[in-house]
């Protein structure tokens, strides 16, 4: 069972589109990262969350965690082709102190 | 600053050679994490250290698999003898406490064992 579960898997919109993906766990995080990676790259971080409710935002990226710290969401507003990419959730459980669990991703590809 | 670095960044081996990749860690990180990526079983974590020590090893398959962290600038991890199904793209990060999970990542070893 994966601690982590990501949806959609695979995401194909054109270029100007809105989209979100989401990151949804039975678990309590105590933080909860977003990456990006690109073909033959390894990961980017793009945000990391700890409150819960928290929104941040990166130019057309919001990131929100859920107000119980369970679930998280991307929105891109505007999709370009440059977004293109596995859009990767990682989480620390509350009270299992030490590593990362990755989410098995998002593949994200916009179309111009 | 230079990110994590890794080498080689390709590997090609035959079943029964052992592997050795390597890693050197951004400077002033104290945290060191090697991962697998495949297809079917998406990023796992091998291991981590904290201060050149292993901290846990329990994602390390099996023990065809090890890993050390001689200093603070230089890790490898090793598989002897390699098999067909170790074929993935292995990352390692670096991160530095209190904020270890915050991890950057180098550009990965892809790794064919024919």
């Amino acid at each position: 069972t994966q601690l982590l579960e990501q949806s959609p898997q695979f995401l194909s919109i054109q270029e100007g589109e809105n989209l979100t993906v989401y990151c949804n766990s039975s678990s309590v995080f105590s933080s909860l990262q977003w990456y990006r990676q690109e073909p033959g790259e390894g990961p980017v971080l793009l945000v990391t969350v700890v409150t819960g409710g928290e929104v941040k935002k990166l130019k057309r990226l919001t990131f929100q965690f859920g107000d119980a710290r369970k679930d998280s969401s991307l929105h891109i507003t505007a999709a370009q082709p440059g977004d293109t990419g596995l859009y990767l959730c990682a989480g620390v459980v509350l009270l299992r102190a030490g590593k990362s669990t990755f989410g098995d991703g998002t593949t994200l590809t916009v179309k111009p | 600053d230079a990110g994590v670095i890794q080498s080689p960044r390709h590997e090609v081996t035959e079943m029964g050679q052992e592997v050795t990749l390597r890693c050197k860690p951004i400077s002033g990180h104290d945290y060191l994490f090697w991962y697998r990526q495949t297809m079917m079983r998406g990023l796992e974590l091998l291991i981590y250290f904290n201060n050149n020590v292993p901290i846990d090893d329990s994602g390390m398959p099996e023990d065809r698999f090890s890993a050390k962290m001689p200093n603070a600038s230089f890790s490898t991890l090793k598989i002897q003898p390699s098999e067909p199904r170790d074929s993935a793209v292995y990352f390692c990060a670096s991160s530095r406490g209190p904020d270890k999970n915050i991890q950057y990542f180098g550009a990965g070893t892809r790794l064919s064992v024919l």
